[in-house]
């Protein structure tokens, strides 16, 4: 089936930190990839996406490549700011069926100065 | 940018009463909607997909007689949790994807924590 698997938080860093957030998945066929990030007190917000292998999705200092290799997609930020504490989401669509989005755990990033 | 308001954020009733749950789009309209659900410390489940002026279409294992969804106009959808029961509680999120939109991108409402005691 289709199955995303992300790591466990929270992930504790200081302000101007390298981030790193893993997460892969199981599909069949050739799904399209998100993160979503959700800010204290806030609805999910799509923060980058990438459609096929290869693709690399990037917003706000993040960035993610779509592995098809390693059916990966980590999220990294060279330099996290406080405001960057939220919990993200790694998310896929299911192939012929893109309104459907299958969620990660979600791992909390609390950033201190 | 497209807001999605839910209403209340967080509800507390008794056992076996009903409670409404409402997903608005506040400056786009939706055909098309969705409910999940969350359980402490897991991933967004999805519940049903929610089609204006048609019938909900459940995911496998959820009661649609239990969690009733009425999308009534392309700005308003409503989750019902019919007879509730301790193991009802939970963090209910909906999501809304705009009509006019050429992509699949859906916006997430704030959620709506459910206590049933």
């Amino acid at each position: 089936g289709n199955s995303v698997t992300q790591m466990e938080g929270p992930v504790t860093l200081s302000e101007e930190a390298f981030l790193t957030i893993n997460c892969t998945y199981t599909a069949t066929g050739y799904p399209s990839l998100f993160w979503y990030v959700q800010y204290p007190g806030e609805g999910l917000q799509l923060l980058l996406k990438a459609t096929k292998a290869d693709d690399k999705g990037s917003n706000k200092g993040f960035e993610a490549t779509y592995r098809k290799e390693t059916t990966s997609f980590h999220l990294e930020k060279g330099s996290v700011q406080v405001s960057d504490s939220a919990v993200y989401f790694c998310a896929l669509s299911v192939p012929y069926n893109t309104d459907k989005l299958i969620f990660g755990t979600g791992t909390r990033l609390q950033v201190f100065p | 940018g497209a807001v999605v308001s839910q209403h209340p954020s967080w509800v507390i009733c008794k056992s076996g009463t009903s409670v409404k749950i409402e997903c608005r789009s506040l400056d786009f309209q939706a055909t098309t909607m969705f409910w999940y659900r969350q359980f402490p410390k897991q991933s967004l489940m999805l519940m049903a997909t929610s089609n204006e002026g048609s019938k909900a279409t459940y995911e496998q294992g959820v009661e649609k007689d239990k969690f009733l969804i009425n999308h009534a106009s392309l700005t308003l959808s409503t989750l019902t949790v019919t007879s509730a029961h301790p193991e009802d509680s939970s963090f209910y999120i909906c999501s809304a994807r705009d009509v006019a939109g050429v992509s699949y991108e859906q916006y997430f409402g704030p959620g709506t924590r459910l206590t049933v005691t």
